[in-house]
């Protein structure tokens, strides 16, 4: 129940379109949902996150759609650039009770190609 | 503001050592947990230390034990290593234990377990 699944595993996109990565998680008691994108060497960064509250979050290029009743959410990058090119990972956190601990998603290896 | 650091970044052992690895968080932020990123497994939560207390656990041997510093500095400490130990060690630091909150993760050290 607190697993969170990500897909796809790996995506290909051309530059300028859009790239989809979606989650679902079970455990309903999560009430906050960040996106993290990952370069080769380096750490996972923030790049988003949404409570429950909100079906929708946009920053930028960037937007997360969130949808309660079916459990899931998904990561929307428009206008995708080569730059863009990362791993991506969804989470999820009881923000309250369980203080900072992350459920990640498995992640998804993201090429936009040129 | 500096980010997190970690060091060493890069460690070789051999099994049945012991390791320990070291994090320093943003100034000003108390609360530090630590993660162990493979292949297979993903990114997995290891513990959370707020205030030189643990304040969450994740699911792994007693091996891996962990304790911060009056200054926020954490250690994690993995014994009797095992080649599954084998993975990128990920500390992420935040601001407050609770509440909508940001992690900001280090650069992580490469363990690798001959």
């Amino acid at each position: 129940q607190q697993q969170v699944k990500q897909s796809p595993q790996s995506l290909i996109v051309q530059k300028g379109g859009i790239s989809i990565i979606n989650c679902a998680y079970e455990n309903t008691a999560f009430d906050y949902f960040p996106w993290y994108q990952q370069f080769p060497g380096k750490g996972p960064a923030l790049l988003i996150a949404i409570r429950p509250d909100v079906s929708e979050k946009k920053e930028g290029r960037f937007t997360i759609s969130f949808n309660k009743s079916a459990k899931q959410f998904s990561l929307h990058i428009m206008d995708s650039q080569p730059g863009d090119s990362a791993t991506y990972f969804c989470a999820a956190s009881m923000l309250e009770t369980s203080g900072s601990r992350l459920t990640f998603g498995e992640g998804t290896q993201l090429t936009v190609n040129p | 503001k500096a980010g997190v650091t970690q060091t060493p970044r890069y460690l070789i052992k051999t099994r049945g050592q012991q390791v320990t690895l070291s994090c320093s968080p943003i100034s000003g932020h108390r609360s530090v947990s630590w993660y162990q990123q493979t292949p297979g497994q993903g990114l997995q939560f290891l513990f959370e230390y707020f205030s030189e207390t643990q304040r969450n656990k994740g699911n792994f041997p007693g091996r891996f034990s962990g304790r911060q510093f009056s200054n926020s500095r954490s250690e994690m400490n993995v014994s009797t290593l095992e080649l599954g130990d084998s993975a990128l060690y990920l500390c992420a630091s935040s601001p407050r234990v609770s509440g909508t909150k940001t992690q900001y993760f280090g650069p992580g050290t490469r363990l690798l377990v001959l």
